[in-house]
C-alpha cells in the first residue's frame, strides 16, 4: 500500500505551459509539504500546509500554488513554466507539524 | 533561526568499515533532529529521529546517531558499511522558533567501495 503517492512520475513540457502535480497520502496525516530538489540534490521546502495554515517559503515564485481539495491531497500547480523550474518535486506528509515526514517517490519535471 | 550543516559533501568508505556522517545544528530551542536517506531515483526515507528522549538514537539498517548538545552535533554512524548503504543522506532540524518547518542540510553522498 502506497503511503504517499505522486502523479505523474515524469513530466516533460514546454516553457510557458501550466501544469499540475498531484499528491495523495493515505496515512491520515494533518500536515503536507512540497519540496523542490535541484540537480545538486539540494532540497528546498516550498510549502507547508495543514488544515489551518499555509506557510509559504517567501522565495517561491507566485507562479507556484498549492491546492488542497481535502486533507489527503495537496496538489502543486505551476503557471508559466520556466527552464529553471526543471527539478524533482517531492510531496511529503507528517502526523504532526514537528514530526517525521513520509515522502512520495518524486516527480521529475523537465521544461524545454 | 534554526540551521543545519553537513560537514562533508562526500564520504567514501570500503565495505565492512565504519561510517561517520557529520551534522552540526543551530537552534535556540529544544530541536527535533532527523536523518533521512535517499537512494538513487527514490524518495527520502526516515533513518532515525531525536525528539528530546534518549540522546543515543537507533535507527533502521544498523544506523545510529548521538545528540550532543554541548557540541551541537548529531552525527550518524554505522559500524560496518554495506554496498546497499550507498546513497544520499540528509540531516534535518526543526524547532518551534521556525514554526517546526524542517530545515534540511545540503546532503552527504556516501560512496561504498567493494
Amino acid at each position: 500500500d502506497t503511503a504517499v503517492s505522486q502523479t505523474p512520475k515524469y513530466l516533460v513540457t514546454q516553457m510557458g505551459n501550466d501544469k499540475s502535480i498531484k499528491c495523495e497520502q493515505n496515512l491520515g496525516h494533518d500536515t503536507m509539504y512540497w519540496y523542490k530538489q535541484d540537480s545538486k540534490k539540494f532540497l528546498k521546502i516550498m510549502f507547508s500546509y495543514n488544515n489551518k495554515e499555509l506557510i509559504i517559503n517567501e522565495t517561491v515564485p507566485n507562479r507556484f500554488s498549492p491546492k488542497s481539495p481535502d486533507k489527503a491531497h495537496l496538489n502543486l500547480h505551476i503557471n508559466s513554466l520556466e527552464l529553471g523550474d526543471s527539478a524533482v518535486y517531492f510531496c511529503a506528509s507528517s502526523p504532526l507539524s514537528r514530526g517525521e515526514q513520509f515522502f512520495g517517490p518524486g516527480t521529475r519535471l523537465t521544461v524545454l | 533561526a534554526q540551521s543545519v550543516t553537513q560537514l562533508d559533501s562526500h564520504v567514501s568508505v570500503s565495505e565492512g568499515t565504519p561510517v561517520l556522517l557529520r551534522c552540526n545544528y543551530s537552534s535556540s530551542y529544544s530541536p527535533s533532529l532527523f536523518w533521512y536517506v535517499q537512494h538513487p531515483n527514490k524518495g527520502l526515507q526516515l533513518l532515525l529521529k531525536y525528539t528530546s528522549a534518549a540522546t543515543l538514537v537507533k535507527g533502521i539498517n544498523g544506523f545510529e546517531a548521538e545528540f550532543k548538545k554541548s557540541e551541537t552535533s548529531f552525527h550518524l554512524t554505522k559500524p560496518s558499511a554495506h554496498m546497499s548503504d550507498a546513497a544520499e543522506y540528509f540531516c534535518v532540524v526543526s524547532d518551534r522558533g521556525g514554526s517546526y518547518i524542517p530545515t534540511f542540510g545540503r546532503g552527504t553522498s556516501l560512496i561504498v567501495h567493494p
